[in-house]
This record gives structure tokens, C-alpha cells and sequence, in this order.
């Protein structure tokens, strides 16, 4: 069974303090990683699909890292408007379906 | 180009009754699959439709219907409303089975 795990839960910055977010992952065959973004009530927004280990994708502040075992979402000079809460999700081999971690809520104080 | 749209935006239902959400697919996109998303969880996968046909299920019970048209938009039917049915229900569209997921904004669901 393809488990996602995310960390931290919640994470506050400060408005150009850089960080970054885990995401653990368990799957049988990776076909992709997918991080997304969703702001309170609405969708999950489409960010960065990664697909092997050693890959990197960049967008504006933020930039997607992946290993065997995990990937980073780092986030550079944060503003505000990156507040949100952040979603993991893979796809295994043999599998449909997107498989979610819980996400990290992450808060940009001016 | 149009992207995944669902209605209504908001629902309240009564435990025991039945409702139906529906979703039209973005442009071009003949994979739709329905999510469950409970208060400060992930969403939860609950079937994907390709070409009018379900072609993966996660683990809902079979109150937890849908249907996909010819035009590829679909419904999510739900029977015998329980109060924890109560969340945020997903639709997300794709080109194929494998990726590449567009979502839409969601029908927020409430069962009292």
C-alpha cells in the first residue's frame, strides 16, 4: 500500500525566511510525485510533477527535490501570498490513483 | 481553454438522503476521478471513470456511485448519507490515466 507522509504539520515564517517541507513516500514503482497547493476551500492548483530520483523543478520561489525515499519542497524569500497549505501526492506502479500525504499548512508572517 | 468545474459549490443534506454531485472536465481531458477530503486531511481516492467506464476504486463503500457521459463530464452519486460523509469532494480531470491531474474547486457537503 503507497503511503505518503508530510513534515512538518504546520510551519510559520517569516515574510523571506527560506525553509523547506518533507514529504516521506512508500511506494511499489514510482511512476510520478506530484506536489500541489491549495488555498482554504478551493482545489488543489497543480505545482511540480517530479519522476525520478535526482530530479528538480523550479517555480518562481519554490523548488521540488527528489530522492528514493523523499522529496523537499523548498521555498526561497516566502511572501505572504505563499501562505497555504501544501500537498504530497505519488502514483505507484499498477495504480490509478493519487495518494495523498496530509499536507503542510505553511503561514508567511509580513 | 476552460478548466474542471463543479456543482453545486455548496450542499446540505440530511443523514439517509442521496445526493449527486456533478463535474464537467477541462477541455481535451477523458480521465475523471472523484476525491474525498475530510477536515485537515489529504484528499482520499474514491474511483476513477476512463472513456465512461470505472477503471479504479478506493476503499468507499458501493453507496459511492458515479457515471461518466460521452462528453466526458460525470457525476458522483452518494446513497444512504452518513454524518461523516461530510467533507470536501474532489473532482480532478486528466488526459489518460497517468497523471498530469487537473481539480477542480470542490463541493463542500454537509450531512446533518
Amino acid at each position: 500500500e503507497d503511503q505518503v507522509t508530510q513534515s512538518p504539520e504546520a510551519l510559520r515564517l517569516q515574510e523571506g525566511e527560506s525553509s523547506s517541507l518533507n514529504c516521506s513516500y512508500t511506494v511499489s514503482g514510482l511512476r510520478g510525485l506530484f506536489w500541489y497547493r491549495q488555498d482554504p476551500g478551493k482545489g488543489p492548483e497543480f505545482l511540480f510533477t517530479l519522476y525520478s530520483a535526482g530530479e528538480e523543478k523550479e517555480k518562481e520561489r519554490l523548488k521540488a527535490t527528489l530522492t528514493k525515499k523523499e522529496s523537499f519542497l523548498h521555498i526561497t524569500a516566502p511572501k505572504p501570498e505563499d501562505s497555504a497549505t501544501y500537498l504530497c501526492a505519488v502514483i505507484g506502479a499498477g495504480s490509478y490513483q493519487l495518494t495523498f500525504g496530509k499536507g503542510t499548512k505553511l503561514s508567511v508572517i509580513p | 481553454e476552460t478548466g474542471v468545474t463543479q456543482s453545486p459549490t455548496h450542499l446540505i443534506k440530511t443523514r439517509g438522503q442521496q445526493v449527486t454531485l456533478r463535474c464537467s472536465s477541462q477541455s481535451g481531458h477523458n480521465t475523471v476521478s472523484w476525491y474525498q477530503q475530510a477536515l485537515g486531511q489529504g484528499p482520499q481516492f474514491i474511483f476513477q471513470y476512463y472513456r465512461e467506464e470505472e477503471n479504479g476504486r478506493g476503499n468507499f463503500p458501493p453507496r459511492f456511485s458515479g457515471l461518466q457521459f460521452p462528453n466526458y463530464s460525470s457525476e458522483l452519486n452518494v446513497n444512504a448519507l452518513e454524518l461523516d460523509d461530510s467533507a470536501l469532494y474532489l473532482c480532478a480531470s486528466s488526459l489518460d490515466t497517468e497523471g498530469g491531474y487537473t481539480f477542480g474547486s470542490g463541493t463542500r457537503l454537509t450531512v446533518v
